[in-house]
């Protein structure tokens, strides 16, 4: 089976740091992804992760833990245009990518 | 940059018509993928393309749909016989490999409603 979890909603304020988990039980493993999703629009790569450990690019880094399970996507100096839905993704094997629902983040000044 | 891109944007179709969304992808991609969104669900993968065949496919993708590149440009996603479910946002994506380390760039997608 296959499962991917990530909080449903998630608030922050301008400027602020903000982390999204992503928790995952998939029955094959090829890497991690994260993409940006703003409401109506198609969704944008943000980052991937296959090894363990943080990977930084700019404002977002991203992090994953293998052996747990477990990603997560952290957001530095938060700006309005930060608000959208982040997307948890993982490939098993193969070519498909099995998305988590997303976690709608709002941004506020 | 380079980008996938998708027409229509808005389709309408009556329950039961037959419908094809069509998809340029990014050139010197090799890989080409369909998803679809529900309203306020999440994206679900339908199908993915290579060398001219189907490499693998959900169980969404039943025997109503059917994908075809037709010419050296476009990628077609066929629904046979709409249903009011498959109203969705559909999406096109691409990428240079097997997807393992290369992103799939996504088209902006195209609004099927069935009434």
């Amino acid at each position: 089976g296959q499962n991917i979890d990530q909080p449903t909603e998630m608030t922050a304020t301008e400027g602020a740091i903000v982390q999204i988990n992503c928790t995952y039980q998939t029955s094959g493993f090829n890497g991690l992804f994260w993409y940006q999703q703003h409401a109506g629009e198609a969704p944008t790569f943000l980052s991937y992760n296959v090894l363990d450990g943080l990977e930084e690019k700019g404002r977002f880094s991203s992090f994953l833990s293998r052996s747990k399970g477990y990603s997560y996507l952290l957001l530095k100096e938060l700006q309005m245009k930060d608000s959208a839905s982040y997307l948890c993704a993982v490939h098993q094997a193969g070519t498909a990518l099995i998305f988590g629902k997303g976690t709608t983040l709002s941004v506020s000044s | 940059e380079p980008e996938v891109t998708q027409t229509p944007s808005h389709q309408v179709t009556q329950m039961g018509q037959e419908v094809i969304l069509r998809c340029v992808p990014i050139s010197n991609h090799l890989y080409f993928y369909w998803y679809r969104q529900i309203l306020g669900q999440k994206v679900e993968f339908l199908v993915s393309f290579y060398n001219n065949e189907i490499s693998e496919k959900s169980e969404i993708f039943d025997d109503q749909f059917s994908v075809e590149r037709p010419d050296g440009s476009n990628f077609t996603l066929k629904i046979r016989s709409t249903k009011l479910e498959d109203s969705a946002m559909y999406f096109c994506a691409s990428s240079e490999g097997a997807g393992y380390s290369t992103e799939a760039f996504f088209g902006q997608g195209t609004r099927l409603t069935v009434v």
